[in-house]
């Protein structure tokens, strides 16, 4: 079956980094995803990795390990308004290279604070 | 703003009722997707569409029903819901159904009584 972990709850100082970590199991995988989502609010994408290695997208950045089944996010520069949950989301063949889906983590809440 | 709108935001109904949510995205997309999201629970998609065809039926209870007149409208249709069926339904689109970016609408918050 399909399974992904990430913490539930993350909390950081304004101005620090921060790292969510998320491990996967699945078939068919063709990369990660990861999705910001404030509260009452629609996800929200934010990055995808298909290649092993670092994505960097200002001051968000994505990390993954086809090897290690394995992925993270990084957040710099933290931000009161990066106050919301952030789903990692393994992106999978579900008809043999027609049609894909989205299988969601639970979520990392991360909470900023001053 | 994501390009895709939802309809009704809010909708409480009795489990004799019907009622169905609208979805519609604006971006030129070829997929749709309708996600259930329950509380302490990841998003879990329900239903997948490419090109109007359904693709994906994610052993979703036949109490819920979609339909895609076409590729910029997706319905979900409700009857005898059950209380454990009050959630937020998430509907998203993505610009063919091997594309990696997905874009949410607002969502429409259901209770059922």
């Amino acid at each position: 079956g399909q399974s992904l972990e990430q913490p539930s709850e993350v909390t950081a100082v304004e101005g620090a980094i921060v790292q969510i970590n998320c491990t996967y199991q699945t078939s068919g995988f063709y990369g990660l995803s990861w999705y910001q989502q404030h509260d009452g609010g629609a996800p929200t994408f934010l990055s995808y990795n298909a290649l092993d290695g670092l994505e960097e997208t200002g001051r968000f950045s994505s990390f993954l390990s086809r090897s290690d089944s394995y992925g993270y996010l990084l957040l710099q520069e933290l931000q009161m308004k990066d106050s919301a949950s952030y789903f990692c989301a393994v992106l999978r063949d579900i008809t043999a290279g027609t049609a894909s889906k989205l299988t969601f983590g639970t979520g990392t809440r991360l909470q900023v604070t001053l | 703003e994501t390009g895709v709108t939802q309809t009704p935001r809010h909708l409480v109904m009795g489990m004799t009722n019907k009622k169905s949510l609208k979805c519609e995205q604006h971006l030129g997309h070829n997929a749709m997707y309708w996600y259930k999201q329950s509380a302490k629970k990841p998003l879990e998609l329900m239903f997948v569409y490419s090109l109007e065809e359904r693709v994906e039926n994610n052993s979703v209870p036949s109490r819920f029903s979609p339909e895609c007149p076409n590729s910029s409208h997706l319905f979900l249709h409700l009857h005898t819901l059950q209380p454990e069926d009050s959630a937020l339904y998430l509907c998203a689109s993505s610009q063919d159904s091997v594309s990696n970016e997905q874009f949410f609408g607002p969502g429409t918050r259901l209770t059922v009584l």
